[in-house]
C-alpha cells in the first residue's frame, strides 16, 4: 500500500533564507507526483507536477526534485518570503487514477 | 469565473443528523472530486465523477455516505445518519481533464456533536 510521508510537520524559517521540504513514498511505482500549497481556510493549489520520466519541475522561487528510485522528493523555495507561509502537501499518482496525499508540512516564514 | 462553490462553508449538527454538503463545479469541467481531510488521516479521495457518472466509490468509508451528481452544474455529498468521526474539512475540486489538473473549492468544515 502507498504511502506519503512528509518530516517535519512544522518548519519556521527566517525570511529570505533557502528551504528544503520532503516528501517520500513507499512505493516507486508512480505515474506523477505533485506538490500544492494550502492556505488557511482555503482549498488546494498545485504547485509543481513531476511526470514520473522526469527529474525536476521550477516554477519561479520553486524547484521540485523527483527521485523515484529512492521514493523521495523535494520542493525548494528560493529566498523565501512571508507570502510564502502555508502548508505546502505532496501527492503521488500510483498509476490509476487515484492520488494519495501527504499530511502536510506548515511552513512559517519569519518577517 | 469563481471558481469551485461550495455549501456550506461552515456546518454544525447533532450525531444522528442527515448532513448535505453541495458542491458547483468550474462550468465546462467534466471531473468532480470529493475529499475529506482531518488531522489524523490527512487528505483523502472520497469518491469522483466523470461526466456526471460516478467512477470510483472505493473511498467512501462506509454506506453512511452517499455522493450524486444529477447534472454538470452540481454534485452532494450526503451522510446519513452522521457521526462525531465525520467531523472534518470536505473538499470538492473539479477539473477540466483528469486527477493531475484540479481546482479546489474552499472546503465546507462539518462538525458533528
Amino acid at each position: 500500500k502507498q504511502e506519503v510521508t512528509q518530516i517535519p510537520a512544522a518548519l519556521s524559517v527566517p525570511e529570505g533564507e533557502n528551504l528544503v521540504l520532503n516528501c517520500s513514498f513507499t512505493d516507486s511505482a508512480i505515474y506523477n507526483l505533485q506538490w500544492f500549497r494550502q492556505d488557511p481556510g482555503k482549498g488546494l493549489t498545485s504547485l509543481l507536477l513531476i511526470q514520473s520520466s522526469q527529474r525536476e519541475q521550477t516554477s519561479g522561487r520553486l524547484n521540485a526534485s523527483l527521485d523515484k528510485s529512492s521514493g523521495r522528493s523535494t520542493l525548494y523555495i528560493a529566498a523565501s518570503q512571508p507570502g510564502d507561509s502555508a502548508t505546502y502537501l505532496c501527492a503521488v499518482r500510483p498509476g490509476d487514477d487515484k492520488i494519495i496525499f501527504g499530511k502536510g508540512t506548515r511552513l512559517h516564514i519569519l518577517p | 469565473d469563481a471558481g469551485v462553490i461550495q455549501s456550506p462553508r461552515h456546518e454544525v449538527t447533532e450525531m444522528g443528523q442527515e448532513v448535505t454538503l453541495r458542491c458547483k463545479p468550474i462550468s465546462g469541467h467534466d471531473y468532480l472530486f470529493w475529499y475529506r481531510q482531518t488531522m489524523m488521516r490527512g487528505l483523502e479521495l472520497l469518491i469522483y465523477f466523470n461526466n456526471n457518472v460516478p467512477i470510483d466509490d472505493s473511498g467512501m468509508p462506509e454506506d453512511r455516505f452517499s455522493a450524486k451528481m444529477p447534472n454538470a452544474s452540481f454534485s452532494t455529498l450526503k451522510i446519513q445518519p452522521s457521526e462525531p468521526r465525520d467531523s472534518a474539512v470536505y473538499f470538492c475540486a473539479s477539473s477540466p481533464l483528469g486527477i493531475d489538473t484540479q481546482y479546489f473549492g474552499p472546503g465546507t468544515r462539518l462538525t458533528v456533536l
